[in-house]
């Protein structure tokens, strides 16, 4: 069976620190990957996807960006974070069979 | 700007009561539809798939679709206080990267 794995669960960093985030996919193959932010009370934001190694799309212009060096591996990085950055970070992925994704657990970053 | 929207809540239903969600979109190329149920501080977990005008069962809920009024809804049968959370409506515009496009989510309780 397929499972999605995302770390670190919760992340504390400072003003202007880097970041990075990481996703694997056990169990498919050339899965489609997504990062998507939640703030506070708020929907599900939309900020990459990829339906290959190596193919980013990015649905809205921030100082994050994503990596897919592998087939089953997502990354999300940002070389200094704002306090805007802040929420809860989750990483999903679909089969390309139309039924819907499957999340990560995901990861909590507070910008302090 | 392709749109979900959903009355945030929060709703409040007795125990053993049909809790009925809803749903519009603005898009009308949208053919898949989804709910997601969100625990408070997890990640968003599928429940309902629908595609097709019409109703679609599993177990205690009831996903229905009307394409010509852009409208889905999802119905909670006998609710449980398990079943409190946060609803999320999602849209697929896309079949190559079966982008989702999420409303901002229903707040679900149950009164015991």
């Amino acid at each position: 069976s397929q499972t999605i794995h995302q770390w670190p669960a919760t992340l504390v960093q400072p003003v202007g620190s880097p970041l990075s985030l990481e996703c694997t996919v056990e169990g498919t193959s050339n899965p489609n990957l997504y990062w998507y932010r939640q703030a506070a009370g708020r929907g599900l934001q939309l900020l990459f996807y990829s339906v290959g190694i190596g193919q980013i799309s990015s649905e809205v212009p921030q100082n994050l960006s994503a990596s897919r060096p592998q087939d089953r591996q997502f990354i999300l990085s940002s070389k200094k974070l704002l306090l805007s950055d802040s929420g809860f970070y989750l990483c999903a992925w679909s089969g390309g069979t139309g039924d819907g994704y499957t999340f990560g657990s995901g990861t909590r970053l507070t910008v302090v | 700007q392709k749109e979900v929207e959903q009355n945030s809540g929060p709703l409040s239903v007795p125990e053993g009561a049909i809790a009925s969600l809803n749903c519009t979109y603005s898009d009308r190329v949208s053919q898949s539809f989804f709910w997601y149920r969100q625990y408070s501080g997890k990640s968003p977990e599928l429940i309902m798939s629908i595609y097709s005008n019409g109703d679609k069962e599993d177990g205690r809920f009831t996903a229905q679709l009307n394409k010509a009024s852009q409208y889905v809804s999802l119905l909670i049968r006998d609710s449980q206080p398990s079943d409190s959370a946060t609803y999320l409506c999602a849209a697929q515009y896309n079949f190559g990267n079966e982008k989702l496009t999420f409303g901002t989510g229903t707040r679900l309780t149950i009164i015991p």
